[in-house]
């Protein structure tokens, strides 16, 4: 069966800090892969997807960045983290556009 | 323009009773998918049901059933029976026939069951 692990589970970070957050599937090859945060009381906002290796699609501009060194291995970066990228990281994982997620347990990320 | 719309920041409903969540959508591409999911407190994201857009009949799974009405574009959430652990978050989302899998998430409800 599929599984997907999303970790570490909360962070900590001071502001100007570099940011490394880890996303693996596992039982399935090629998926597609997201990821999204969601700000305290909001709804989720997509920040990068993949469809393949090498592949990632922005969808806002921010400080972030994206990459998928392996098929089933996405990680979020950031050089310098910002106050407002505090919030709670969400990786997904869906085995074609055709199929909803499935959500990892997701990071609670506080910048101070 | 917002592509998945939830109007009930939170709704109260008794332990027993049923509930509806409602969710309203927007697209003009006739392929697309309707999606719930509850988020409890500890963040986890649990897929709860899902309405293509071609489905003739709503969609039931065990206690949540979808009130899908196309032509008012929108897609509710029933939950039948409420218990207790229902408290939750949840989150209307839609994908879009030509958006690459991307899920479309409405701001969400907060719904409290009360014994």
């Amino acid at each position: 069966s599929q599984t997907i692990h999303q970790w570490p589970a909360t962070l900590v970070q001071p502001v100007g800090s570099p940011l490394s957050l880890e996303c693996t599937v596992e039982g399935t090859s090629n998926p597609n892969l997201y990821w999204y945060r969601q700000a305290a009381g909001r709804g989720l906002q997509l920040l990068f997807y993949s469809v393949g290796i090498g592949q990632i699609s922005s969808e806002v501009p921010q400080n972030l960045s994206a990459s998928r060194p392996q098929d089933r291995q996405f990680i979020l970066s950031s050089k310098k983290l910002l106050l407002s990228d505090s919030g709670f990281y969400l990786c997904a994982w869906s085995p074609s556009p055709n199929y909803g997620y499935t959500f990892g347990s997701g990071t609670r990320l506080t910048v101070v | 323009a917002q592509k998945i719309t939830q109007t009930q920041p939170g709704m109260f409903v008794q332990e027993k009773e049923a509930v509806t969540l409602d969710c309203t959508y927007d697209t003009s591409d006739p392929s697309y998918g309707l999606f719930w999911y509850k988020q409890p407190s500890s963040g986890e994201m649990i897929f709860l049901i899902y309405q293509g857009s071609y489905d003739q009949q709503n969609a039931t799974e065990g206690r949540y059933s979808l009130n899908f009405q196309k032509a008012r574009k929108s897609a509710n959430l029933v939950i039948s029976a409420s218990q207790l652990g229902d408290s939750a978050m949840y989150f209307c989302a839609m994908r879009e026939g030509r958006a690459l899998g991307r899920l479309y998430f409405g701001r969400g409800t907060q719904l409290t069951v009360w014994p």
